[in-house]
This record gives structure tokens, C-alpha cells and sequence, in this order.
């Protein structure tokens, strides 16, 4: 079964550092979404990408925040210079031509850690 | 802003109770679904609500949406080890899925 897969599993970094973050979304979907979730909280919505760009932010999505597509395959997050509160699993989803009103398949996060 | 408030927080159970977790929307939702997260996962989709007052079944779990829209419930029967885990709704406005802030099922040993 087709699924959503993120490098790396685990980041860690020093504050002030850029990280990238990775993501493989399904083959034949559309619409692709980053969120976060600090430890044992709630699933924040960071950014949804549609047609190669941005079709819907957060306020959390800031200027440090930018999303890329760089080939037909990979979606990545990147934050240019990490804080101490951005310590979250990041989880990238994806979903199918129904898009934004169907169901999000989500890739099994990446672990930031910024020391 | 918009917010999805979803109670309780956790809700501790023997087996075989039941465990139910509601969702409550500030503003009228076009559709609303429900993800489970295992300790350790990412969340998976289990349903989406469309329809006002919609209700549906899978096995033990029961899901309801609210005739204005606004609210929506899920309802597991007689739980099971294999339940354990957070219950996320999210309700879609516009585009964005505004989630719950989730509620984590515990059995109690």
C-alpha cells in the first residue's frame, strides 16, 4: 500500500541552524500539507501546496518558514534559523485529486530537536 | 479565530466500557473528520462527515455530526486494548483543517 514516507526520522540542531525537512508524498497525489505537534499536544496546521505554491498558511507559518517542491516527488519544510520552540515531530500529509475536502494520509513524522 | 474545542482531554477506562469524545466548532464546518493516533504514531484517517445530523458506524466506533454543523462525536462501544490511543477530530473551514486538541483513551489496568 502506497504511503507517505519523511527523512530524517530524528533532527537535531542548534539554534540559529537551517534544517530541511523531507517528505515523499504518494505518487498520484495532489495536495500537500506540513503540520507539527509539540509533545503531547495538539496537531498544528503549519501550510497546504497545491499547484506549486502555497494555497493556505498558518499564523504559526512565518517568515522563517518556506516549502518546496523541488522535483516531481520530494515536498520539503524548511526553517531557516531554528528557536528552541520549534522542538516538534513534524508530520507531512498528502491526498488524492479530491483533495483539500478528502482524507490527509500522513508520512510518520521527523523528530526536530533544537538544542 | 476559529477553533475546534474537543473534551475531555483524557478519559481513563476499564475494558469493555465505553469512551466517547466530543467536538465542539466556534463557526459552521463544511465536514469534519476523525483520525486516531497510536502512542508513538502519526495520525490515520478513520472517517469524514459531510452531511448535517450524519451519523455512522464502524464495528464499535460511532460518529455523529451535528445537525448545525458544529459539533460531532465519536463513541467507541465496549473498548479493547487495540483503542488505546488519541482521537483527533478535525473540521474543515475553508481550507484548512482546524484540528482538536485531542482525547487520549487510557485503560486502566
Amino acid at each position: 500500500e502506497p504511503e507517505v514516507t519523511q527523512t530524517p526520522s530524528h533532527q537535531v540542531t542548534q539554534m540559529g541552524q537551517e534544517v530541511i525537512l523531507r517528505c515523499v508524498p504518494i505518487s498520484n497525489h495532489l495536495y500537500f500539507y506540513w503540520y507539527r505537534q509539540i509533545l503531547g499536544q495538539k496537531v498544528e496546521f503549519l501550510v497546504s501546496f497545491y499547484n506549486n505554491e502555497i494555497s493556505e498558511k498558518s499564523e504559526i507559518f512565518d517568515d522563517q518558514f518556506s516549502v518546496e517542491r523541488p522535483d516531481g516527488s520530494n515536498f520539503t519544510l524548511k526553517i531557516r534559523s531554528t528557536k528552541l520552540e520549534d522542538s516538534a515531530m513534524y508530520f507531512c500529509a498528502s491526498s488524492d485529486e479530491r483533495g483539500a475536502y478528502n482524507e490527509q494520509f500522513f508520512g510518520p513524522g521527523t523528530r526536530l530537536t533544537v538544542l | 479565530g476559529q477553533q475546534v474545542m474537543q473534551i475531555p482531554q483524557y478519559q481513563h477506562v476499564q475494558e469493555g466500557e465505553d469512551f466517547t469524545t466530543y467536538c465542539n466548532s466556534s463557526t459552521t464546518l463544511s465536514n469534519i473528520q476523525w483520525y486516531k493516533q497510536r502512542p508513538g504514531g502519526h495520525p490515520v484517517f478513520l472517517i469524514q462527515l459531510v452531511k448535517s445530523g450524519e451519523v455512522k458506524k464502524q464495528k464499535r466506533l460511532t460518529f455523529q455530526f451535528g445537525e448545525a454543523k458544529k459539533n460531532s462525536s465519536l463513541h467507541i462501544t465496549a473498548t479493547q486494548t487495540t483503542d488505546v490511543g488519541t482521537y483527533f477530530c478535525a473540521g474543515r473551514s475553508n481550507y484548512q483543517l482546524i484540528w482538536g486538541a485531542g482525547t487520549k483513551l487510557i485503560i486502566k489496568p
